[in-house]
C-alpha cells in the first residue's frame, strides 16, 4: 500500500484564476494518475502522470486546462487553469502499487475545489 | 470499451441487516474488479478486489464480493451492518492497465 497526501484539502477560488494541487506519496511510484469527482458523480481520469515524460491526458482533457507536472517518483501536481464554476469537483491522485500487473490503485484524500 | 454499472443509487438498511450492493459491467473478457468505499470527506479506500482464482473474495471491514462470470456481476457483500459503514461503494474494473473503469456508486445509509 502507499500512503499519499493532497494539498489543500480544500479551497474556494473565484473564477478565472487558477489553484495548483499537490500530491504526495510516502514511496517511489512509476505511475501517478489524477481524477475528478464532480457534484455526485463517478470518478472520471484526467490523465496519468510518469516521472520524465509528458502526461497522458484522456479523452476531453487537455494540457493547457490542466497542465501536470511530475518531477520526481514521489511527487506530481496538477494545476486547474481559468478556472469556471464548472470546475468545483474533488480531485483526487493516485497511485498503482505491486510487483506485477494488475496493480492496485491507493488514492489520496482528494481537493474540495469550489469555483465561485 | 468497458464500463460499470451500479443500479442502486441510494440503498438503506438497518444495523445489523444483511447488505448487498450491485454491480455489472461490460468488458470484453474477464476484468478486474474492485470495490472502494469513500467517507463523508475521505478519499477511496480499497475495499478487496478479484484478480482471479475463487470467485469469492474477502475484504477488510467484514466485506466480501462475489464474480459470476455468466452474469457479468461483482456483488459486495457484508452479513451484518454497522453504523460506521454509512458511506459511498464505487465498484471498479480494469482490463489490466492502470486506466479504472467506475461505476456511478451507491449511497449506503444505516439506520439505527
Amino acid at each position: 500500500s502507499a500512503v499519499i497526501s493532497q494539498k489543500p484539502s480544500r479551497d474556494i477560488c473565484q473564477r478565472g484564476t487558477s489553484l495548483t494541487i499537490q500530491c504526495q506519496v510516502d514511496s517511489q511510484v512509476t505511475m501517478m494518475f489524477w481524477y475528478r469527482q464532480q457534484p455526485g458523480q463517478s470518478l472520471t481520469l484526467i490523465a496519468t502522470a510518469n516521472q520524465g515524460s509528458e502526461a497522458t491526458y484522456e479523452s476531453g482533457f487537455v494540457i493547457d486546462k490542466f497542465p501536470i507536472s511530475r518531477p520526481n517518483l514521489t511527487f506530481s501536481t496538477l494545476t486547474v487553469s481559468n478556472m469556471s464554476p464548472e470546475d468545483s469537483s474533488i480531485y483526487l491522485c493516485s497511485v498503482d502499487t505491486g510487483t506485477s500487473r494488475p496493480y492496485e490503485q491507493y488514492f489520496g484524500p482528494g481537493t474540495r475545489l469550489t469555483v465561485t | 470499451a468497458q464500463s460499470v454499472t451500479q443500479p442502486d443509487i441510494h440503498i438503506t438498511v438497518s444495523e445489523g441487516a444483511s447488505l448487498e450492493l450491485r454491480c455489472n459491467y461490460s468488458y470484453g473478457a474477464t476484468p478486474y474488479l474492485f470495490w472502494y468505499v469513500q467517507s463523508p470527506g475521505q478519499g477511496l479506500q480499497l475495499l478487496l478486489k478479484y484478480f482471479s482464482g475463487d470467485t469469492l473474495v474477502q475484504g477488510i471491514k467484514g466485506f466480501e464480493a462475489e464474480f459470476k462470470r455468466s452474469q457479468s456481476s461483482f456483488n459486495l457483500r457484508k452479513p451484518s451492518v454497522h453504523w460506521s459503514d454509512a458511506a459511498e461503494y464505487f465498484c471498479a474494473i480494469t482490463g489490466g492497465g492502470n486506466k479504472l473503469t467506475f461505476g456511478t456508486g451507491t449511497q449506503l445509509k444505516v439506520e439505527l
